[in-house]
């Protein structure tokens, strides 16, 4: 089954830190590009972070670069989001998404999303 | 700068059809973009692709009352027969050095 699966979402402090996690299977990893996206309450659907098929380039949003790091594993068919000094605004669902076979890791329709983690950061 | 702008909500009625519209920003009328669904307590779904020509490519197992077209800057999502679950936000997205989301179009069916 073609699916991506998050976890590692939950409460957590202000100030703290935390690692999402992106499970991929069924079809082939390394083939694809792989970003985060996040839905605050209230609000849209925001990119984050993108990471290319081999790990060697990394795209940030303007917002959240400095604190976020994405990061994959091939051995594991994995994508990380290590976000950092957590504010009450990172509060969200963050869902990965695949980028679209084609061109290059910024360029093209997230065809396959996951399902979502919810990180909610309060005292 | 590439913005994407979607009206905040839509509504039709059941069994009609509704046009959803996508407008790029000044500049970037050639680019194309994508159409996602999001249902309540769901993830995004991809629904398609469609380029500048009108020309739309569509996910897997998406349902031919949705169809995709093109006017300019302005890209388009047209839902016929709506059912009870179209009822959703619907987002579009593109993509240059960083990707873009437009705010959504949260739909209604009456």
């Amino acid at each position: 089954q073609v699916q991506l699966v998050e976890s590692g979402g939950g409460v957590v402090q202000p100030g703290r830190s935390l690692r999402l996690s992106c499970a991929a299977s069924g079809f082939t990893f390394t083939n694809y590009a792989l970003h985060w996206v996040r839905l605050a309450p209230g609000k849209g659907l925001e990119w984050l972070a993108g990471v290319s098929y081999d790990g060697s380039e990394k795209f940030y949003a303007d917002s959240v670069r400095g604190r976020f790091i994405i990061s994959r594993d091939n051995s594991k068919n994995t994508v990380y989001l290590q976000i950092s000094g957590l504010r009450t605004e990172d509060t969200a669902v963050y869902y990965c998404a695949r980028k679209e076979f084609n061109w290059g890791p910024m360029s093209g329709a997230f065809d396959l999303w996951g399902q979502g983690t919810v990180v909610t950061v309060s005292s | 700068q590439l913005v994407l702008t979607q009206s905040p909500s839509a509504s039709a009625s059941l069994g009609a059809s509704v046009k959803l519209t996508c407008t790029l920003s000044s500049g970037h009328s050639d680019y194309a973009i994508a159409w996602h669904v999001q249902q309540p307590e769901k993830g995004p779904r991809y629904l398609m692709k469609v380029n500048s020509d009108g020309s739309h490519t569509k996910g897997d197992g998406v349902p031919d009352r949705f169809s995709g077209s093109s006017s300019g800057a302005e890209r388009y999502l047209t839902i016929s027969s709506l059912q009870s679950d179209d009822e959703a936000d619907y987002y579009c997205q593109t993509w240059g050095t960083v990707m873009v989301f437009g705010g959504g179009t949260r739909l209604t069916v009456l």
